[in-house]
């Protein structure tokens, strides 16, 4: 199984701050990587698809990148509403989860 | 509107079971591929299992492997999971997702199982 691993699993940011998260594969997954987004209380939303692809309706602010067994999701300027934890997701072979990355506000 | 909506949750005892539904609406239902991922408490996500878009193909993680099956009946845009020989460790909130994009574009709201005497 490809086991796929987040940091941080905590980051505290400020409101306008850039934002990286990291998400490591322990194999090449050739690009086939999702992020997701999952408020309190709420079922997770579909973010960016195939590493940098972002899903209609979310703002322009939220970028993914990487390639082999490393990516990132950025934020380029925090708001208050993306208080949330993310999670990555590969289907390079079926479908694995990340542990999710929390992001806090400072 | 995409809509998907679980029901059949709730309190139940080790190595019984259980079915899950979750009715689909807003879009074509027997175009898509379907899955079940789980979440248990304060826990990541786990991918469950799979059905085809026409029923015909089903995937499972290991650890359901004979104990779960998926299922749907498109002529009522719902999608099933039965669940036997349950155990605590398959407590969690289930959620039924529409597969695109190699991964899950719409979920419903999750329905909680707990497996506990």
């Amino acid at each position: 199984d490809i086991q796929m691993t987040q940091s941080p699993s905590l980051l505290s940011a400020s409101v306008g701050d850039r934002v990286t998260l990291s998400c490591k594969a322990s194999q090449n997954i050739y690009k086939y990587l999702n992020w997701y987004q999952q408020k309190l209380g709420e079922a997770p939303k579909l973010l960016i698809y195939y590493t940098n692809s972002l899903q209609t309706g979310i703002p322009s602010r939220f970028s993914g990148s990487g390639s082999g067994t490393d990516y990132t999701l950025t934020i380029s300027s925090l708001q208050p509403e993306d208080v949330a934890t993310y999670f990555c997701q590969q289907y390079n072979s079926w479908w694995t989860f990340g542990g999710g990355t929390k992001l806090e506000l400072k | 509107e995409v809509q998907l909506v679980e029901s059949g949750g709730g309190l139940v005892q080790p190595g019984r079971s259980m079915k899950l539904s979750c009715a689909a609406s807003g879009f074509t239902f027997n175009n898509y591929d379907m899955a079940w991922v789980c979440q248990a408490p304060k826990k990541g996500l786990e991918w469950v299992a799979t059905i085809s878009y026409d029923g015909s193909s089903t995937y499972y993680r290991d650890s359901v492997k004979g104990r779960f099956t998926i299922s749907r009946d498109n002529a009522k845009s719902t999608l099933y999971l039965q669940m036997d020989s349950l155990r605590s460790e398959d407590t969690a909130t289930y959620y039924c997702a529409r597969h695109r994009y190699g991964g899950f574009d719409y979920w419903g709201q999750g329905v909680m199982v707990t497996v506990s005497s």
